[in-house]
């Protein structure tokens, strides 16, 4: 049952920003977007997360429709670090757990 | 530096042995979480704690055990009974439990069998 849709793979040049989209075409009004990556053999690292307005953290920015139907999350300066798995997930209030989809899986070239 | 610690970064159990993870945190939270990953899959929910002294099975506690003595502390205890232990083990945190609360995570275990 995937909540979220996102490209399996993109590249990206290291000093660029890195956009990141994803579809939750279905989301509804108490649900949340987050973003998580994962560096291969590491723990999930929560990057950013919103429900309504755009967020902005030193990580990264998130940029949510005013539909909310999708997102885009902004790496505003990529580096070599930010080869990850780059994983999207709409929760909702009530949610206690975290669900995984397949993620995008972004390098950042030199 | 605030954070969540798992130990041992790898490890390996005998048949028919017991082992236990070690997952501390100093972020003050109120809620732990212990999640299971597979390779090519995604998180799947052992076991969950909101409070010290409480804890709920997740979606596959089966062959798992937990305790929630202290507020940092979420020991998971793979028993004998788990029959495919071999995973990526991962504990989480959060202030409170809830879906606009984020969960941070610690660097896992990784359990192989010998």
């Amino acid at each position: 049952d995937a909540k979220t849709t996102q490209p399996t793979s993109m590249d990206c040049a290291e000093g660029r920003a890195a956009n990141l989209p994803c579809n939750h075409s279905t989301i509804s009004g108490n649900e949340y977007v987050y973003w998580y990556r994962q560096i291969h053999s590491q723990g999930p690292q929560y990057i950013i997360h919103g429900l309504k307005n755009n967020e902005t953290n030193e990580m990264a920015s998130l940029i949510i429709t005013e539909d909310r139907k999708s997102s885009t999350l902004i790496l505003p300066h990529a580096t070599l670090r930010d080869t990850a798995v780059y994983y999207c997930i709409v929760r909702g209030v009530n949610d206690y757990k975290l669900s995984f989809g397949a993620g995008t899986t972004v390098t950042v070239r030199a | 530096d605030g954070g969540i610690t798992q130990s041992p970064k790898y490890l390996f159990r005998k048949e028919g042995q017991n082992v236990t993870l070690s997952c501390e945190q100093n972020l003050n939270h109120d809620a732990m979480y212990w999640y299971r990953q597979d390779p090519g899959q995604g998180l799947r929910l052992i076991y969950y704690s909101q409070i010290v002294n409480d804890f709920q099975k997740g979606d596959i506690a089966e062959g798992y055990s937990v305790s929630r003595e202290k507020k940092e502390s979420f020991p998971l205890t793979v028993t004998s009974a788990q029959k495919n232990p071999t995973a990526f083990y991962l504990c989480a945190s959060s202030i409170a439990q809830g879906g606009n609360q984020p969960q941070h995570f610690g660097d896992g275990t990784r359990l192989s069998i010998l």
